[in-house]
């Protein structure tokens, strides 16, 4: 059973599409995650939702927007794609931020 | 300004070498710490550092931490070409808003 799984595995899209990534987790956690990574290998927290509710939102561009129909989803919704939103975008989930989170295999993200 | 640090940043060594990894950390409301490893894809969890001194270990692998110095070590003895992978070090910050800083990782590589 896949604990944290995230769709699609590879998105290749043009500048100025829109795109959305789906994130489900099954473990009941209370606390999701979206991660960008970039060529660099750095990972960056972009939102993280708890109980549906933002509670903390990263300098990431308003183009980005994080979409929780449940407690167990999390999906990323991306407007006007930029080059530079090139990358591998993780979710991740935990029951509480200081507990250790799971993570999706990653969306690797690539604008033509 | 909260930050995670990681040292060396990559590291190249024989199978059945000892490695030490490093990572120091200044982050508001300290509570934990903790240690990923990345190979191809998501993180995975390795250990989680509440108290200093208490050594956890797993196998080859064992963490210790220092919250008066603020660094915690990851030790991987008898190094395979398995344990090739980036390893993160990440620390939850708890204030009015819930924020987990990674470090940049160290990229070991082990070679036969």
């Amino acid at each position: 059973d896949t604990a944290v799984s995230q769709t699609p595995k590879y998105l290749v899209t043009q500048m100025g599409n829109d795109k959305s990534i789906k994130c489900e987790q099954n473990l009941g956690h209370d606390t999701m995650y979206w991660y960008k990574q970039d060529s660099k290998k750095f990972l960056k927290i972009m939102f993280s939702y708890n109980n549906k509710e933002l509670i903390i939102n990263e300098t990431v561009p308003n183009r980005f927007s994080p979409k929780s129909p449940d407690k167990a989803h999390l999906n990323l919704h991306i407007n006007s794609l930029e080059l530079g939103d090139s990358a591998v975008y993780f979710c991740a989930s935990s029951q509480e931020v200081n507990q250790p989170q799971h993570f999706g295999d990653g969306t690797r993200l690539s604008i033509l | 300004e909260d930050k995670v640090v990681q040292s060396p940043l990559s590291l190249v060594v024989h199978e059945g070498d000892t490695v030490t990894l490093n990572c120091s950390y200044e982050v508001t409301n300290f509570r934990s710490l903790l240690w990923y490893k990345q190979e191809k894809k998501a993180p995975t969890f390795l250990f989680m550092l509440t108290s200093s001194g208490i050594e956890k270990k797993s196998g080859r692998l064992s963490s210790i931490l220092d919250k008066k110095e603020l660094f915690s070590i990851l030790n991987i003895t008898a190094t395979q070409t398995g344990d090739s992978a980036v390893y993160l070090c990440a620390v939850p910050r708890r204030t009015s808003y819930d924020k987990v800083i990674f470090g940049p990782g160290t990229s070991l590589s082990v070679i036969p």
